[in-house]
């Protein structure tokens, strides 16, 4: 079936730095997602972006938090500074049409702030 | 917003043995629940998905769910596990519009004796 990739695997930063997760989502979709997974614990919605925009987003997605698609490449998750809290497993998805249809999910960047 | 609790971190069956793992939602709308599986290091796969109707839905590998309104509930359900099934299943809750992102539980992991 479909499939989102998610480039790295895993990444290793030390923290102030700037990373960039990157998600390659299924090819006709509209809605992409980022969610995030401390080990062992609750998969946390981060953000919902539509059309260029965000749609939603919740109080983990902190300033130093963005995301962007620029012209249909990948849909990527920028953390500028790093904090030792963002280490986690950071989730991509995507959906056709809207967050009532089924999500793709991608498997997982584990980022690693030191 | 919404929010899913999962309350069972770990459940261990015999394989052959029924399976039922709980799902209550937090959403005062008519929600729309889903259930994912997610084996390890790989993202999350839909199993099925309830938007209305028949409150029990049928979805792959002969799982089915049944939608409590009065209970809040949406648990998961099979006749007969096999060592297969062993693997992270996570409920999510969504308010059904585009600004509002699917929620999740904090999973339920499955082990499945052989």
């Amino acid at each position: 079936g479909p499939k989102v990739l998610q480039i790295p695997s895993h990444q290793i930063i030390d923290m102030g730095q700037m990373v960039t997760l990157n998600c390659d989502p299924v090819s006709n979709h509209l809605y992409f997602y980022w969610y995030k997974q401390i080990l062992g614990q609750q998969m946390e919605f981060l953000v919902n972006f539509y059309n260029g925009k965000v749609m939603e987003k919740s109080k983990l997605f902190k300033d130093q938090f963005s995301v962007e698609r620029p012209d249909g490449s990948y849909f990527t998750l920028k953390i500028q500074p790093t904090a030792l809290e963002d280490s986690a497993v950071y989730f991509c998805a995507s959906s056709l049409e809207g967050v009532s249809y089924e999500q793709y999910f991608g498997p997982g960047t584990r980022l690693t702030v030191l | 917003a919404q929010s899913v609790t999962q309350p069972d971190a770990r459940v261990t069956v015999s394989e052959g043995a029924s399976l039922q793992l709980r799902c209550k939602y937090s959403y005062s709308g008519t929600p729309y629940l889903f259930w994912y599986v997610q084996y390890p290091r790989q993202g999350l796969q839909l199993l099925l998905k309830y938007y209305s109707g028949d409150p029990v839905v049928q979805g792959v590998n002969g799982f089915e769910a049944e939608f409590i309104k009065s209970n809040s509930s949406f648990h998961l359900r099979k006749a007969s596990v096999h060592w297969s099934d062993s693997a992270v299943y996570f409920c999510a809750v969504s308010a059904g519009n585009n600004n509002n992102a699917p929620r999740f539980g904090a999973g339920t992991k499955l082990s499945v004796k052989p």
